[in-house]
């Protein structure tokens, strides 16, 4: 079946220690997305991409990273320098058309089933 | 700044009742809108979406409006379920497609028995 892996589901950190959250689509979409949820505040935009070695910040992306080196993966890492990290993360998918600066995000949004963070 | 504002936060209705859940955004010059349900501690998953071409879309007994110059989106669900209980959203791509998704804060619907 075709769709968006998210792990682990659940993930507990030290206060200090970087964390890497895996997203694998096989939908072959050619962008991806990760967001941050959190109550009261919807989703977030953390960082997306819309082709291989290419991204691009969101609304809320210091410190976040990320990469892009194959089509079917999108990892977050969490590092010790975002001072909130306990969120709930969700990674998407859609299709695009065009090429280069003139690629529009015309698809349907697909979503993982996300990985809770909690910071001890 | 687009802004999406989902009216109520909160709806509880009784098992069988015709509801309307609302969605307004700032952005006229919109390219398509998404209505997500999420259950509690999972992901999104993606019920209808709207192009700016169009004026409504249907799934079963789901019926989703399109209204630009309004401002507006509406969720239809026909004859409710316990099942149906779940978060709302509604996310809307703006501008000319090359933008990325605003998303509303969501719809928590309760249908009881």
């Amino acid at each position: 079946d075709g769709g968006i892996t998210q792990s682990p589901k659940y993930l507990f950190r030290k206060e200090g220690q970087n964390v890497t959250l895996s997203c694998e689509q096989n939908l072959n979409h050619d962008a991806m997305y990760w967001y941050r949820q959190d109550p009261g505040q919807g989703l977030r935009l953390i960082y997306y991409s819309q082709i291989v070695n290419d991204f691009q910040k969101g609304d809320i992306a210091e410190g976040y990273s990320v990469s892009r080196e194959k089509k079917e993966s999108f990892p977050l890492t969490v590092t010790s320098a975002q001072k909130n990290p306990t969120a709930f993360y969700l990674c998407a998918s859609s299709t695009t058309q065009g090429t280069g600066d003139l690629r529009l995000y015309t698809g349907e949004l697909f979503f993982g089933e996300g990985s809770r963070l909690t910071v001890l | 700044k687009q802004e999406v504002t989902q009216i109520p936060a909160a709806l509880s209705v009784p098992e069988g009742e015709n509801l309307v859940l609302n969605c307004s955004f700032t952005d006229s010059a919109i390219y398509n809108l998404q209505w997500f349900r999420q259950d509690p501690g999972k992901g999104l998953t993606s019920l209808l979406l709207i192009q700016s071409s169009q004026r409504e879309q249907t799934s079963g007994r789901l019926n989703a409006s399109l209204d630009k110059s309004s401002g507006r989106s509406t969720l239809y669900i026909a004859a409710s379920q316990p099942g149906d209980s779940a978060t709302y959203l509604c996310a809307q791509r703006g501008g000319s497609g090359y933008s990325t998704l605003t998303f509303g804060k969501g719809t928590m619907l309760l249908v009881s028995p």
